[in-house]
């Protein structure tokens, strides 16, 4: 079975541009949820989709949005990009994002702002 | 805010036990309490997960205070493959609960050959 895959692997953007990032679940896999990580923030959630539509949302400004689509893929769009928004952002799955569900990451995209 | 403690870092001898301590006292009732752990360049792996009672699996061991407060991850005998940065976060309701999935900053583990 493939696992969580993650598109592209590296992005190099400049600072004012957007940018989109997907994720591609693990097959049956209905919950996709984004993270970013930064050396000085840790991992932090941005927000969480199940059936296309967003049941949760992290500390982020509106600049970072997302969707999914009836296959399950999801993706993320940053506008206006920051020189602050340069991270690892991953995404995870899980079959219905409950509780006691094990979550499934990819490897990440690795965005560059300059 | 963040809804779990972890040590920043530890250090341990390979071969030897690694106890790995999470405080969460403001759990609910309906989180669960798991482990992930990350190698560098890679995304997070799942360790392990428990509610209320000490789980075994053939990665780890989770040991659950009686109140629920904090919780222990146990590598029974660390390899040099075990060095990864742990993270111990609660998961609560459809989409990781009313704040979502609070990772934090974790616990980096080395391990001493």
């Amino acid at each position: 079975k493939a696992g969580v895959t993650q598109t592209p692997r590296y992005l190099i953007k400049t600072r004012g541009q957007q940018v989109t990032l997907s994720c591609s679940p693990i097959s049956g896999h209905r919950s996709v949820s984004w993270y970013q990580q930064t050396p000085g923030q840790g991992l932090q959630f941005l927000f969480e989709y199940f059936s296309e539509t967003q049941r949760n949302k992290g500390n982020f400004p509106g600049r970072f949005s997302g969707r999914q689509f009836s296959n399950s893929r999801s993706e993320m769009n940053v506008s206006t990009l920051e020189l602050g928004d340069s991270a690892l952002y991953l995404c995870a799955s899980s079959l219905a994002g409950a509780a006691n569900e094990k979550l499934f990451f990819g490897s990440g995209t690795q965005l560059s702002v300059l | 805010d963040a809804k779990t403690t972890q040590p920043n870092s530890m250090e341990s001898n390979e071969e030897e036990p690694v106890h790995l301590p999470c405080n969460h006292s403001t759990i609910s009732g309906t989180d669960y309490i798991h482990w992930y752990r990350q190698l560098p360049s890679q995304g997070p792996e799942y360790v392990i997960h428990g509610l209320t009672s000490n789980v075994n699996n053939r990665m780890a061991s989770l040991a659950i205070a009686e109140d629920r407060k904090s919780s222990t991850l146990i590598l029974h005998r660390a390899t040099l493959r075990d060095a990864a940065v742990y993270y111990c976060i609660l998961q609560g309701g459809p989409g990781g609960g009313a704040d979502g999935l609070t990772f934090g900053k974790g616990t980096h583990l080395i391990i001493q050959p």
